[in-house]
């Protein structure tokens, strides 16, 4: 049973580049959740995609977009990339219709920005 | 604002103790709630869940869950130098996203 895959592992961009993240989730599992983790923090909600649709949003800006495919994939975007926006980005997948909601997180990409 | 909050630790202890990390959240609506670990420079991994008031025990973890205090602990019984990690509370409400608080750094020494 394939567990939650996230590409790449890890990335170097230069500030003001466009970055995309994927994320193939857990299977059985319809519902993507991404999340950003700076050093020493706790993950931080960007968004949640279910039935191809932006379900939730968290406090990030519209320079964060997603994408979820009919597969239940899902893509994370960046545009504009700040030097802030270095950290661990965390996908986690979940079965939405399911009564516990547990989340379970893929490998994550450490995405550096210089 | 919802808000989790954990002490940052770190939190030492020697192996073979029990260690007791203590989580607060704002959110009275939460009702499902997660702990998981995460070691350094890796993802968080799921390892308890609670969803009622009183103890969950799953092997040599305990979640304890007090809904009126707002108030989740994680027990770790006969704690191993593979217990050192970041361990992270997790609540959800109604809006079925988990908040994350800052997690709690345990230190298991020899």
């Amino acid at each position: 049973d394939a567990g939650v895959t996230q590409s790449p592992t890890h990335l170097i961009k230069t500030r003001g580049q466009q970055v995309t993240l994927r994320c193939s989730p857990k299977s059985g599992h319809d519902t993507v959740s991404w999340y950003q983790q700076a050093l020493g923090q706790g993950p931080q909600f960007i968004f949640q995609y279910y039935e191809e649709e932006e379900r939730q949003r968290g406090n990030f800006p519209d320079r964060f977009s997603g994408h979820q495919f009919p597969n239940y994939s899902s893509e994370l975007n960046v545009n504009a990339l700040l030097l802030g926006d270095s950290a661990l980005y965390l996908c986690a997948s979940s079965l939405l219709s399911g009564a516990s909601y547990e989340q379970y997180f893929g490998p994550g990409t450490r995405l550096t920005v210089t | 604002q919802k808000e989790v909050e954990q002490n940052s630790g770190p939190l030492s202890v020697p192996e073979g103790a029990i260690a007791s990390l203590n989580c607060t959240y704002s959110d009275r609506g939460s009702q499902s709630f997660f702990w998981y670990r995460q070691y350094s420079g890796k993802s968080p991994e799921l390892i308890m869940s609670i969803y009622s008031n009183g103890d969950k025990e799953d092997g040599r973890f305990t979640a304890q869950l007090n809904k009126a205090s707002q108030y989740v602990s994680l027990l770790i019984r006969d704690s191993q130098p593979s217990d050192s990690a970041t361990y992270l509370c997790a609540p959800i409400g109604g809006s079925y996203i988990p908040t994350f608080g800052r997690g709690t750094s345990l230190i298991v020494h020899p």
